[in-house]
């Protein structure tokens, strides 16, 4: 059956460098999306890309974090200047556009 | 903000015990989801639902949306010891829309 995967399953890194999630959404899938998790906190939206660009973004993603679909397989999200406050599990997320969103299993992410 | 308030927060049953989540909004939503969660895991689709009123059945497991779109509920018979998890509601205002998520339920069942 068709997942959504996710990579890497746990990244740490320092306060300010940049990081790179990265996904690969089910393959006949139209929109993408990025969610975090902060510990013992709802999934809470970032950000949702659809025919190449962003359609909708929360107050979340700001300037420090971006989207980009490299090549027709991998969706990516980028934090340019990591904050303490990033730390968080990553969900990406791919629907055909109906209803069902399916999620891939999650980037742990821990700034220190 | 659209907000999906779910209930209870917290649920510890007994084995072959029945049990109900509750999932309410204010907002209408085109769609609802629900998912269960492992530890360090992502959500993991276990149904939707589209249409006021409509009910689902997976196994055990009996899912409804309500009349007005607005509020769903998940109910479990005879609850077993691998039910135990997290489970999370989520509403799309829109297709293709973001998922609004509930704080989930933590449901344990004890053999």
């Amino acid at each position: 059956e068709p997942e959504v995967t996710q990579t890497p399953s746990h990244q740490v890194t320092q306060m300010g460098q940049e990081v790179i999630l990265r996904c690969v959404p089910i393959s006949n899938h139209l929109y993408f999306y990025w969610y975090r998790q902060i510990l013992g906190q709802k999934v809470e939206f970032l950000v949702s890309f659809y025919n190449n660009e962003i359609s909708e973004k929360s107050e979340i993603f700001d300037d420090q974090f971006s989207v980009e679909r490299p090549d027709g397989s991998n969706f990516t999200l980028k934090i340019r200047s990591t904050k303490l406050e990033d730390s968080a599990m990553y969900f990406c997320a791919s629907t055909t556009g109906y209803y069902e969103q399916y999620f891939g299993p999650g980037t742990r992410l821990t700034v220190t | 903000t659209q907000l999906l308030e779910q209930s209870p927060q917290f649920l510890s049953i007994q084995e072959g015990e029945n049990l109900t989540v509750y999932c309410n909004s204010s907002s209408v939503f085109s769609s609802l989801q629900w998912y269960r969660q492992e530890p360090g895991e992502g959500p993991v689709l276990l149904v939707t639902v589209v249409t006021g009123g409509e009910v689902k059945k997976l196994k055990r497991l009996t899912f409804q949306f309500g009349d007005a779109r607005k509020d769903s509920s998940l109910h479990i018979t005879a609850a077993q010891p691998g039910d135990t998890g997290l489970y999370l509601c989520a509403g799309a205002l829109e297709y293709g829309n973001k998922l609004v998520f509930g704080a989930g339920t933590i449901l344990r069942v004890k053999s």
